[in-house]
């Protein structure tokens, strides 16, 4: 069973640029979750999808950061414009669901893609 | 609001030997996770705890779950180098919504 792909695994930019991150979980996973991961930290929920619905966004920063999941499979998640403070290690995770047993409940983490913003 | 705290947050220990890292977390939970991660790696899913008494072991790791104290404490057996990481747990709120983890702790195991 593939695991959850991100891309890319590494980027820099300057600061008051965009960048985008793609993610695609595993067949099937109806959850798709992105955490930023800053050094020395644990993962930030940034944003979580159910299928193709947003199902909690609190922590997402959404003057500059905006996420999507079309078609309830693949999401992408942009910085427009970034901050210094935004780099971080941006992670990918997916879960079968978020009810029922405790399999559907495991989340599957991506590589990362780590942003370094000069 | 959902919170949550590691401890120890650094652990240094001698191969062979025994340790305990505790997690407590602030309000009512559903499930709780504990993740591995390597450093520059992503993270490995552990175990995942979702009732009252659970206990999962996997080789020198047992997870255990006391959902009215809201702890949870992983423990270590007879320590190996290998088992040098950070391991974080993770809850999660109430309907399948907002996971929150913790600072992870850092352990060295020395040979």
């Amino acid at each position: 069973e593939a695991g959850v792909a991100q891309s890319p695994r590494y980027k820099i930019i300057e600061k008051r640029q965009s960048v985008a991150f793609w993610c695609n979980p595993i067949s099937g996973h109806a959850t798709l979750y992105w955490y930023q991961q800053i050094l020395g930290q644990g993962p930030k929920l940034l944003i979580q999808f159910q299928n193709n619905g947003v199902v909690d966004d609190s922590q997402l920063p959404k003057d500059r950061f905006s996420a999507e999941r079309l078609k309830g499979v693949d999401s992408t998640l942009k910085i427009q414009p970034a901050k210094l403070e935004d780099s971080a290690v941006y992670l990918c995770a997916s879960s079968l669901g978020t009810s029922g047993r405790g399999a559907f409940y495991e989340q599957y983490f991506g590589p990362g893609t780590r942003l370094t913003v000069t | 609001e959902l919170k949550v705290e590691q401890n120890p947050l650094f652990l240094s220990m001698q191969e062979g030997k025994n340790y305990t890292i505790y997690c407590n977390y602030s309000t009512t939970s559903d499930r709780l996770y504990w993740y591995r991660q390597d450093p520059g790696k992503s993270l490995e899913s552990l175990f995942v705890l979702l009732s009252n008494g659970a206990v999962k072991q996997e080789g020198r790791l047992m997870a255990s779950l006391d959902t009215k104290a809201r702890l949870s404490t992983l423990h270590i057996t007879a320590a190996v180098h290998d088992l040098s990481a950070t391991y974080f747990c993770a809850v999660g709120g109430t309907g399948g919504f907002k996971t929150i983890f913790g600072a992870g702790t850092r352990l060295f195991v020395k040979a």
